[in-house]
């Protein structure tokens, strides 16, 4: 099975970089996803690592470590619109995800 | 517009009675998925599907059933719902199983 955690709440000013880590505990390791979720709509794919280091895609980076069990989610350039809940997501042996509880940013002009 | 069609977009229910979610996608995606969202627990696979005619369960399969009878359809039965049951329902799909999955926009169902 799988435990995922990562923190409940973050509050960061417009402008600013944010960073969402994620623990993880596995019995078998194949992937770690991040997802996007504003409220009361679907969460929406962001980044996938597999392999340890940085993935970045403009304003978000996602890095991972296998060893250590541990990703986070970098978040450049705040602006308003990535207020959101941010989803860590890790894949088993079989390809079934299982998520964290999800972090809640909220960015403050 | 391609994606992931859930219905219906919220529904109360009272307890005891039979409900089935609907899930459509038009992307021809392999695999498909069910989940519930609660808060402060995040999102748990009900069951899956990684290919038409075949079912899985997930983390939480008590009192819900699934069927895949074709690629695009993958609907999700609670054959006598309890107030447990209440809960934001998300399907999902993906091209393949390794593939990253791609979200309905959510059945919001409370049971009384």
């Amino acid at each position: 099975g799988q435990n995922i955690d990562q923190p409940t709440e973050m509050t960061a000013t417009e402008g600013a970089i944010v960073q969402i880590n994620c623990t993880y505990q596995t019995s078998g390791f194949n992937g770690l996803f991040w997802y996007q979720q504003h409220a009361g709509e679907a969460p929406t794919f962001l980044s996938y690592n597999v392999l340890d280091g940085l993935e970045e895609k403009g304003r978000f980076s996602s890095f991972l470590s296998r060893s250590k069990g541990y990703s986070y989610l970098l978040l450049k350039e705040l602006q308003m619109k990535d207020s959101a809940s941010y989803l860590c997501a890790v894949r088993d042996r079989d390809y079934k995800l299982s998520f964290g509880a999800g972090t809640t940013v909220t960015v403050r002009a | 517009i391609a994606g992931i069609t859930q219905a219906p977009t919220s529904q109360i229910l009272a307890a005891g009675r039979r409900m089935t979610l609907r899930c459509t996608q038009d992307m021809r995606h392999n695999a498909m998925y069910w989940y519930r969202q609660d808060l402060g627990l995040g999102l748990r696979l009900i069951h899956y599907s990684n290919t038409a005619g075949t079912t899985g369960k997930g983390e939480v399969p008590d009192g819900y059933s699934v069927s895949r009878a074709n690629t695009d359809d993958f609907p999700l039965t609670l054959a006598s719902a309890v107030p447990s049951q209440t809960s934001v329902y998300f399907c999902a799909s993906s091209e393949s199983e390794n593939q990253p999955q791609h979200f309905g926009d959510g059945t919001r169902l409370s049971i009384l």
